[in-house]
């Protein structure tokens, strides 16, 4: 059974760093396709970060050199690292993984949970 | 990047009413689309991917299409259970752009 637990969501002042962490059960991160989704408080959903199988990364415009997606295969871990954070950063943050078959390839198919990150002073 | 642009922000039907919510891409997606619906205080959760295809488990009164720019998400005959917000999203190459997300509340 696929299961994404994510933590590491507090309480930090703006222009603080934290590290988010998705841990995965029921596969290998290493193989698939893993996102990273927010959701501010009463707002929609905002995609934040991709990781593919193959490693490449990629990031919304809105995080772009502040956030940085990584794995660890070994502990078969996602992990977000964010810094020089904004007010406008608070949001629920998801993990996500994509689906079984090739046509639910890259889909935001099985969602953890969620943490909160708040961001203020 | 392409633009998700979800139309209406918000809706009002009835019980048994069919229910229409539209999503245009800035560009042609192919059929790389993805409907999700999220409850208050729950997880979203996939409903269609491919445009068309639907999530297994997902009730057959959901129905997706589109191709390209234009694509639809339909539900026949609103039941209680889906009062709730969906969102469209551009998936496969990065970025993996969300629609502004529709609610669908109680006349």
């Amino acid at each position: 059974e696929v299961q994404l637990v994510e933590s590491g969501g507090d309480l930090v002042q703006p222009g603080g760093s934290l590290t988010l962490s998705c841990a995965a059960s029921g596969f290998n991160i290493g193989v698939n396709y893993m996102t990273w989704v927010r959701q501010a408080p009463g707002k929609g959903l905002e995609w934040v970060s991709v990781m593919y199988a193959d490693g490449s990364r990629y990031y919304a415009d809105s995080v772009k050199g502040r956030f940085t997606i990584s794995r660890d295969n070994s502990k078969n871990t996602l992990y977000l690292e964010m810094n020089s954070l904004r007010v406008e950063d608070t949001a629920i943050y998801y993990c996500a993984r994509d689906g079984p078959s090739s046509i639910s390839y890259y889909v935001a198919y099985f969602w953890g949970q969620g943490t909160l990150v708040t961001v203020s002073s | 990047d392409i633009q998700m642009t979800q139309s209406p922000s918000s809706l009002s039907a009835s019980l048994g009413d069919r229910v229409t919510i539209t999503c245009r891409a800035s560009r042609g997606i192919g059929d790389s689309l993805a409907w999700y619906q999220q409850k208050p205080g729950e997880v979203p959760k996939v409903l269609i991917y491919a445009a068309s295809t639907l999530h297994p488990g997902v009730p057959s009164r959901f129905r997706g299409s589109g191709s390209g720019t234009d694509f639809t998400l339909t539900i026949s005959s609103l039941q209680p259970e889906d009062f709730a917000t969906y969102y469209c999203q551009k998936y496969g190459s990065a970025p993996q752009t969300f629609g502004q997300g529709t609610k669908v509340e109680i006349k």
